[in-house]
């Protein structure tokens, strides 16, 4: 089972907006909508950001949102704060009952 | 306090053996699929292996397959991993982590989202 596909970084000013992509076949996505993002800070575990494509947890901002077009989900970022600097990983259950990460984005505020 | 707490994790030699551990407290820890996910050190995440609410279903990533076992212990809020025939390549930072439990699909050890992490307990093959 391979990653699916996240750029290595995206950086982005305070305030601006960023999008992470994550690319993987049908397969991958199991032509479900159970794609989840987690964000990561150094030395620290991790942390679910959104659930089933665009649903955010309780207590998650209402800058970060979600979409998903095909086999491509993203992750978007608003109003980019320096605290979002982190890392941040997609995942998605997958067609045979397995889950798979994403290779991961480090997301940097200029 | 809503939380989950690993150990077991250690320096183990080329093909030996390990006991991951999971304690869950402040949540119905039966209602709740559970998870271990790892991470290599500097790399990114990984699927270990998935156990649904009373361990009927579970399912494993074709990297730990028949090498890795995971179970659970509702009476004790636990969750475990037996790792055996470990290699270098699963030096990691282990995870346990809930998933929903409100998973539509059937028959399966869980489709969730991974809502709580543990810290993580460090497992190194040298």
């Amino acid at each position: 089972q391979s990653a699916l596909t996240q750029p290595a970084s995206v950086s982005g000013s305070p305030g601006q907006s960023i999008t992470i992509s994550c690319t993987g076949t049908s397969s991958d996505f199991g032509g479900y909508n159970y794609v989840s993002w987690y964000q990561q800070h150094p030395g620290k575990a991790p942390k679910l950001m959104i659930y089933d494509v665009s649903n955010r947890p309780s207590g998650v901002s209402n800058r970060f949102s979600g979409s998903k077009s095909g086999n491509t989900a993203s992750l978007t970022i608003s109003g980019l704060q320096a605290e979002d600097e982190a890392d941040y990983y997609c995942s998605s259950y997958t067609s045979g009952s397995t889950y798979v990460f994403g290779t991961g984005t480090k997301v940097t505020v200029l | 306090e809503v939380q989950l707490v690993e150990s077991g994790g250690g320096l183990v030699k080329p093909g030996g053996s390990l006991r991951l551990s999971c304690a869950a407290s402040g949540f119905t820890f039966n209602s709740y699929s559970m998870n271990w996910v790892r991470q290599a050190p500097g790399k990114g995440l990984e699927w270990v292996s998935s156990i649904s609410s009373s361990s009927r279903y579970i399912s494993y990533a074709d990297s730990v397959k028949g090498r890795f076992t995971i179970s659970r212990d509702n009476a004790k809020n636990s969750l475990y991993l037996q790792m055996s025939s470990l290699g270098a390549e699963d030096t990691a930072l282990y995870y346990c982590a809930s998933s929903g439990g409100s998973c539509p699909l059937i028959r399966v050890a869980s489709c969730d989202a991974f809502d709580l992490w543990g810290q993580g307990t460090m497992v190194t093959v040298s």
